[in-house]
């Protein structure tokens, strides 16, 4: 157990729809990163959060958005859903902003009808 | 866009035997990790090497770094059934915060 947690576990939605990911890093990381995993395109950084300001971008497409609270936990919004957005979302934190070793939640598996 | 590419996709050994792994990239580095997932689960980090060392051990585990030829070698020494998962090595940029990360070698391990 990694101390990351992520919820919901699995999300079955229709195209079109949006959908709201939740991450809890582990306790006393300030980071949290979020990345997709799909077949084709293998594990691709989206974005990332240090201390509740945004602190890097990757391959995060308009339709998504992110945030991260004063308690530190972190939501990735995803709109307007397209068949292709199916994949495994992760959720990572570190302790600080630099990404030395990074703890990964058990993921949020989203299927796109 | 990935950054690390491994090698072999895919390895089959028997339990007893070490499994290799290798991993190229493309540009200057500040470290290179090894996390290991187990199907449909979340990595877990395995060991990172910096950019000015060359070898870094870890139980059974063995990683190189060779930062002229910008490759990295994974060795699972005496291998069991439940290192079966894929492997993916990631590099970090110097100026970069996240992890760029390549496809992965499957590796199973059978009894």
């Amino acid at each position: 157990d990694s101390g990351v947690t992520q919820t919901p576990k699995h999300l079955i939605t229709a195209t079109g729809q949006r959908v709201t990911l939740r991450c809890s890093p582990r306790s006393g990381d300030l980071s949290v990163y979020w990345y997709q995993q799909s077949l084709d395109q293998g594990l691709q950084f989206l974005i990332q959060y240090y201390n509740g300001e945004e602190r890097a971008k990757g391959n995060i497409l308009e339709r998504f958005s992110a945030q991260q609270f004063p308690d530190l936990h972190s939501e990735l919004n995803l709109s307007s859903l397209e068949l292709g957005d199916s994949a495994l979302y992760f959720c990572a934190s570190s302790v600080g902003a630099r990404a030395d070793t990074q703890y990964f939640g058990p993921g949020t598996r989203l299927t796109v009808l | 866009s990935q950054q690390g590419e491994e090698d072999p996709q895919a390895l089959s050994i028997q339990e007893g035997e070490n499994a290799t792994m290798n991993c190229s990239y493309k540009t200057s580095i500040n470290n290179l990790q090894w996390y290991r997932q187990n199907s449909g689960r979340g990595l877990v980090h395995l060991i990172l090497i910096r950019s000015n060392e060359r070898e870094k051990h870890s139980g059974r585990l063995r990683v190189t770094l060779d930062t002229s030829k910008k490759s990295s070698s994974l060795l699972i020494t005496a291998s069991r059934a439940a290192d079966t998962a894929s492997y993916f090595c990631a590099t970090v940029h110097p100026s970069g915060y996240a992890l760029n990360f390549g496809k992965g070698t499957s590796l199973l391990v059978t009894p």
